[in-house]
Formats: structure tokens, sequence, C-alpha cells
């Protein structure tokens, strides 16, 4: 999965409590983005950074907040997390922009919300 | 804005036929389109890019794609079909420019049949 480490991998949670998600890479890419996959929606965004400390809202961006605070890593937290944020999160970079900015994906982090 | 349809839900096919998963799409000036494959359990991964150039580009694993853009649409195709072909495929989109965030489709589940 082309140098993206998430983690955790799994994680199960209650209703009301925080959750951090990380993503790491080792390529230094300037972009790098976090999707919700959920059945008959597909991939949706919820954040993106271009830099470090520069980050832009996606299309479902409610209820969640990032940092990036170093080029390997972007944090995605929910801050009180609910069932409806119950959902396998992936982590992305955006590969150069000569080779038409192809997006290259973590394993994903599937996350219950009890 | 910009959209991708993947009017296909789900494309059955038995082992050894072509096979065609549809994508239609709609952006404000040249598209940049791609297409991507998930393998249960795992994130997506790249498959093939159309820019610029000719209308039929070829990608990863014998799939190839046709670029129409009278009918805006950039179908997935495979001459033969193999069982491991069987995954989820992810058409995206986006604009020329300096914003690198694509739109995915909802995805299609391609089941090839032994």
């Amino acid at each position: 999965d082309a140098g993206i480490t998430q983690s955790p991998r799994h994680k199960v949670t209650e209703t009301g409590t925080p959750v951090t998600l990380r993503c790491h890479q080792t390529e230094n890419h300037r972009y790098m983005y976090w999707y919700r996959q959920d059945p008959g929606h597909g991939l949706r965004l919820i954040h993106y950074s271009y830099g470090v400390k520069d980050t832009d809202k996606g299309e479902v961006s409610d209820g969640y907040s990032v940092s990036r605070s170093k080029t390997e890593d972007f944090l995605l937290t929910l801050e009180s997390a609910t069932s409806s944020q119950t959902s396998v999160y992936f982590c992305a970079i955006s590969g150069p922009e000569k080779e038409g900015n192809i997006q290259y994906f973590g394993a994903g982090t599937r996350l219950s919300v009890l | 804005a910009q959209s991708v349809a993947q009017p296909e839900d789900q494309v059955n096919v038995a082992e050894g036929n072509p096979l065609t998963v549809k994508c239609t799409y709609s952006v404000s000036g040249n598209p940049y389109l791609f297409w991507y494959v998930q393998y249960p359990n795992r994130g997506l991964q790249f498959l093939l890019k159309y820019i610029t150039g000719d209308n039929l580009v070829k990608g990863s694993y014998g799939f190839e794609a046709e670029f129409n853009k009278s009918q805006t649409s950039f179908h997935l195709k495979k001459p033969s079909a193999l069982v491991s072909d069987s995954a989820l495929y992810f058409c995206a989109v986006r604009g020329p420019g300096g914003s690198y965030i694509p739109t995915f489709g909802r995805g299609t589940s391609l089941i090839v049949h032994p």
C-alpha cells in the first residue's frame, strides 16, 4: 500500500468518546486526504491537506477535524463519535502532477461506534 | 462541479468472456479520468488513467479503458475475464488545474463466475 500506514486498523468505541485515526506516509507527498467508504455511497472526502498546517474541508466534514503538523502525518479526529460515523476510513496521498496526481491509498481503518 | 456515475451496482460475467464496467462523468474543462480497483479488506489500487493522448488507454492486469469525449464516458474493459478480477471498481474524475481533488463514483462490484 505505497508507503502509507494507517493506525489503528480496527477500532470499536462508544458513542460520545473521542477517536483519533493516524495516517503516516513515507513518500514525502504534499497532498493527503481522508475518505470514508460506506455501502451505496462509494468514497466521500472528509478533509484534505495541501501542506503542513494547511487543511480544508471535503463534502462530509461535519463532526471531524484534522491536523497536519508534519509532512508525513495526517490525523483525523472524531471529537465525539456517533453511530453514523461507523465506517471504513481511508487515507490517501496524491502522486506527482506529471503522473496525473494518481492517488495511493492506505489499507483502511474499520471503525465501529456502538 | 464534477461528478461521476457508475450506473451498475454489480456486473456479472462468465470467466473467459469480455467485460465492461461503465462510467460517465461531468467536469469543467479537460478531464483527468481514473479507474481504481479494491479487493476485499484492502485499500483502492490505481488501475489506469486518461489525461491526454490516445482515447484507448491500457492499464494493469490486462484492463483498458476508452475515453469518449462526445459521450462523456470512460468505460473499463477487458477482453477475457478471470475469476481473480472479481472486485470493486471505482471510476474517478477531476478537472484540470491546481485542485487535486477527484470525485469518485459509487463503485461497481464485478463478479466473474467460473
